[in-house]
C-alpha cells in the first residue's frame, strides 16, 4: 500500500501552461505539505494545512495554489508556468503531536518547464 | 528561526565501515525534533530517524543511530557497517514544536558514496 501518492509522476510543460499536482495519504494525517526540491537538491518547504486549513504559507509566488478538498488530498495547482518552476515537488504529510510528528513523503513530481 | 546546517556536501566511506554525517542546528524553542532522511538516486526521500530534544538517550535504528548533543546543537548520524546502497544524499532536518507552526526546515543535504 503506497502512504503517500503523487500523480503524476513526471509532467513536462511549456511555459505559460496552468498545471496541477495531486497528493493523496492514507496514513490518516492531519497535516500534509508540499515542498520543491531545486536543481541543487535545496528542499524547501512552500504550504502545510492542518485539516484542510492552511498553516503555512512561504514565499511562493501567487501562481502557485494549494487545494485541500478533505484532509487526505493536497493538491498544487500552478497557473502560467515559467522555468524557473522546474523542479522536484514532494507532497509529504504528518501527525501533529502526541510524537515526533515525522513527515512521510510522496514520490515526488519531476516538473520540466520548456 | 530554526537553521539546519550540513557542512559536508560530499562523503566518502569504504563498505562495511563507520561514517559520521554532520548536523548542527539552531533554535530558541526548548522543544524540538530532529529528522534524517536519505534520498537515493531514484529521487525518493525515506525517513531514516528521529531524536526529540527531551529525549535522554540517542536514538537508534537498525545500522542507524543519533549523536545527540544537545549542548554543542549536534545531531550526527552515524552509519555503521556501511553497505553500497546507503550511497544516497542525506538531508538533516528539524521541526520546532511549539513555534513556527509546525515548519520543519532541512539542511543542504550531504552525498554520501560507499566504495567497495
Amino acid at each position: 500500500d503506497t502512504a503517500v501518492s503523487q500523480t503524476p509522476k513526471y509532467l513536462v510543460t511549456q511555459m505559460g501552461n496552468d498545471k496541477s499536482i495531486k497528493c493523496e495519504q492514507n496514513l490518516g494525517h492531519d497535516t500534509m505539505y508540499w515542498y520543491k526540491q531545486d536543481s541543487k537538491k535545496f528542499l524547501k518547504i512552500m504550504f502545510s494545512y492542518n485539516n484542510k486549513e492552511l498553516i503555512i504559507n512561504e514565499t511562493v509566488p501567487n501562481r502557485f495554489s494549494p487545494k485541500s478538498p478533505d484532509k487526505a488530498h493536497l493538491n498544487l495547482h500552478i497557473n502560467s508556468l515559467e522555468l524557473g518552476d522546474s523542479a522536484v515537488y514532494f507532497c509529504a504529510s504528518s501527525q501533529p503531536g502526541g510524537g515526533s510528528e515525522t513527515q512521510y513523503f510522496g514520490p515526488g513530481t519531476r516538473l520540466l518547464v520548456l | 528561526a530554526q537553521k539546519i546546517t550540513q557542512t559536508q556536501p560530499g562523503m566518502f566511506v569504504q563498505e562495511k565501515e563507520a561514517v559520521t554525517l554532520d548536523c548542527t542546528y539552531d533554535t530558541s524553542d526548548p522543544s524540538y525534533g530532529l529528522f534524517w532522511y536519505k534520498q537515493p538516486s531514484s529521487g525518493e526521500m525515506i525517513f531514516l530517524i528521529y531524536q526529540g530534544s527531551y529525549d535522554q538517550q540517542n536514538a537508534t535504528e537498525g545500522r542507524y543511530s543519533l549523536n545527540f548533543q544537545k549542548a554543542r546543537k549536534s545531531a550526527n548520524l552515524v552509519i555503521s557497517a556501511s553497505q553500497l546502497g546507503d550511497s544516497a544524499m542525506y538531508f538533516c532536518a528539524m521541526r520546532d514544536f511549539t513555534s513556527n507552526a509546525g515548519k520543519s526546515t532541512f539542511g543542504d543535504g550531504t552525498t554520501l558514496t560507499v566504495k567497495p
